[in-house]
This record gives C-alpha cells, structure tokens and sequence, in this order.
C-alpha cells in the first residue's frame, strides 16, 4: 500500500545547528513530493516540491531537500537554523493516477533551541 | 503569488446549529477545492474534493450530510457544518489547485459548545 513517512514527530536542534527532517514513501512509482510549513493556527505554506528533473529541490527560507529514488526518501535540510524556523513540518505527496489529491505525513515538530 | 482568502478564522457555535466556512480564490481561478480536517497536533486529513459546477467527492468516513460542499464558482468553495456537534471541533483548511499548485487557505478554527 502507498504510505508516506515522517520519522521522529518531534526533533529539536540548536540555533545555528543542522536541521533534517526526514520523509519516506512507499510506492513502486515515484510520486510528486512536497515539503509544507504551518505555523500555530495557520494554513500550510510550500518550502518546496519535487516533480521531475534535478533531484536536489532549493526551497525558501534556506531549506532543500533531495528526491532518493534508492531509498524512496525526501528528506529536508537547512544548513543553519533560525529560531523563527520553530514550526510544524509536513511532507506530502501526490500518487500517480490520484488526480490532484495530496497525502500527508504525520508531520515533524521543530524546536528550535538557543 | 496565488492567495486563498478562508474565513472565519475562528468561530464558536452552539450545539445543533450550523456553520458555514468560505475559501476564495482571490487572484486565479480555483478549478479543484479541497478540504482538510486537523486535528490538535495531528496531520491533515482530507475530507472531500470538489470541482466547480459538480457535486463534491468525500473521502470514506466522511459524512457527505454532515459537511456540505459548494463550488458553485471557480473562485468560491463553502464548507457548511450542519447540526454541528463537540467532536465537529476542529481546525479546518481549504486549499486551491491552480498554476501555482496548491494553496492553502489559513485555516477556521471551529469549536462547538
């Protein structure tokens, strides 16, 4: 069955410190994959997507993210984080064949720690 | 960038009564509505997808009775709570396909009481 992953429902990292978050997906096809952020009672904002081309995806607010066809993954990266990057992370993704719709994980907790 | 206006940011309503929750696409034309329900720390779970001009497709689970779907226009999508109850509380999210992608509204906070 298709399924998508977040491994670790809360990560915390110091200011200035690596963040990864990770995403996993299980299909024999590779879907389209997104990396979303909500701040507290708010909508969703895109950080980046990955569709087809250069599997190395840059997104906003110095996050990237890589597309592991091997390892059927998406992880999220930024080199340095901020505190204002202190949020609720989500991948998604779109299947192939499932019209538009969006699947999400169970989303990630970033704390940001001084 | 592609906005989606969602409102009310938050509403409180009585047991038994009725609530509805608007999306508009403000800058493009929305051909495809969905709409999520979140709960408190928890991931989005997709409720039902419309298309303008036809009825909406509800996920399994999702009572099409209870959460009325409009998308009468290509820039307006309602989502309406009827006879809504405690366990309707909950943090709903529209969002709008359009050459941009997907994009989300800012979410209504809806608790019943």
């Amino acid at each position: 069955a298709q399924s998508v992953t977040q491994l670790g429902s809360h990560v915390s990292v110091s200011e200035g410190a690596l963040v990864l978050l990770r995403c996993n997906y299980s299909s024999s096809v590779p879907p389209y994959l997104f990396w979303y952020v909500q701040y507290p009672n708010q909508g969703l904002q895109l950080l980046l997507k990955y569709t087809t081309g250069a599997t190395l995806v840059k997104g906003i607010n110095g996050f990237e993210a890589e597309f592991k066809k091997s390892e059927t993954s998406f992880h999220l990266t930024k080199p340095s984080a901020h505190m204002s990057d202190a949020a609720e992370y989500f991948c998604a993704v779109r299947w192939s064949g499932t019209a538009s719709k969006l699947t999400f994980g169970t989303g990630t907790r970033l704390q940001v720690m001084l | 960038g592609a906005v989606v206006s969602q409102h009310p940011s938050r509403v409180i309503c009585k047991s038994g009564t009725s609530v509805k929750i608007e999306c508009r696409s403000l800058d493009f034309q929305a051909t495809t509505m969905f709409w999520y329900r979140q709960f408190p720390k928890q991931s989005l779970m997709l409720m039902a997808t419309s298309n303008e001009g036809s009825k909406a497709t509800y996920e399994q689970g999702v009572e099409k009775d209870k959460f009325l779907i409009n998308h009468a226009s290509l820039t307006l999508s309602t989502l309406t709570v009827t006879s809504a109850h405690p366990e309707d509380s909950s943090f709903y999210i529209c969002s709008a396909t359009g050459l941009d992608g997907y994009t989300f509204g800012s979410g209504t906070r809806l608790t019943v009481v």
